[in-house]
């Protein structure tokens, strides 16, 4: 099994920073790679698929890039509705979820 | 696109449960689907794929005591939950994937709890 470390697991950061969430899997996945945004109480909303491509309506402050085994989502210019849980997830052999990182503002 | 889960609710350990996700705004059929549960407060997990076709896969952690299934004519992805145990409590999400060949989820159901407690 791929196994995906996330970090960090939490991270505070003030709304206009720029803030990257990283993961590393634990074998090559050749960029079969998502990012998505979970907000309390909602299910995850897909952000970012083959590692670097924006889905539809996500706004393009959020950027994700990386290849062979690690991999950041970017968030610019931070806005307070980005509080929220973020999962990276590999799908190159089968699939398997990161741990998450909270995001919260200062 | 819409997809809404129903049938969760508190069960015994060892007893039973059937998951419906009813889906609309797309052609159910041409779509492969997932189930994907949540623990309180925790990650991730993936439960069980089924394709367009009906080809199945479970994660090891369910195999054998879940069965994942469709029917096409009304629009609807099942999950029979069999021999529960507290670790299966959690929120269970159907999820759409958008490519037969790249399992990442682009619609995502708002969830169902099912909580396995005596």
């Amino acid at each position: 099994d791929i196994q995906m470390t996330q970090s960090p697991a939490s991270l505070s950061a003030s709304l206009g920073e720029t803030v990257t969430i990283e993961c590393r899997a634990s074998e090559d996945i050749y960029s079969n790679l998502a990012w998505y945004q979970q907000k309390p109480g909602n299910s995850p909303q897909l952000l970012i698929y083959d590692a670097n491509s924006l889905a539809d309506g996500v706004p393009s402050r959020f950027s994700g890039s990386g290849s062979g085994t690690q991999y950041s989502l970017k968030i610019n210019s931070l806005q307070s509705e980005d509080v929220a849980s973020y999962f990276c997830q590999q799908y190159n052999n089968y699939l398997t979820f990161g741990s998450g990182t909270k995001l919260e503002i200062k | 696109v819409q997809l809404v889960e129903s049938g969760g609710g508190l069960v015994q350990p060892g007893k039973s449960l059937k998951l419906s996700c009813s889906a609309s705004g797309f052609t159910f059929s041409s779509y492969g689907m997932h189930w994907i549960r949540q623990a309180p407060g925790k990650g991730l997990d993936w439960v069980a794929y089924i394709s367009s076709s009906s080809g199945t896969v479970y994660a090891d952690a369910v195999k054998g005591r879940f069965t994942i299934s469709r029917d096409n004519a009304k629009n609807t992805l099942y999950l029979q939950l069999n021999s529960l145990k507290s670790e299966d409590t959690a929120i269970y999400y159907c999820a759409r994937i958008p490519r037969r060949v790249s399992w990442y989820f682009d619609y995502w159901g708002q969830g169902v709890m099912v909580t396995v407690s005596s």
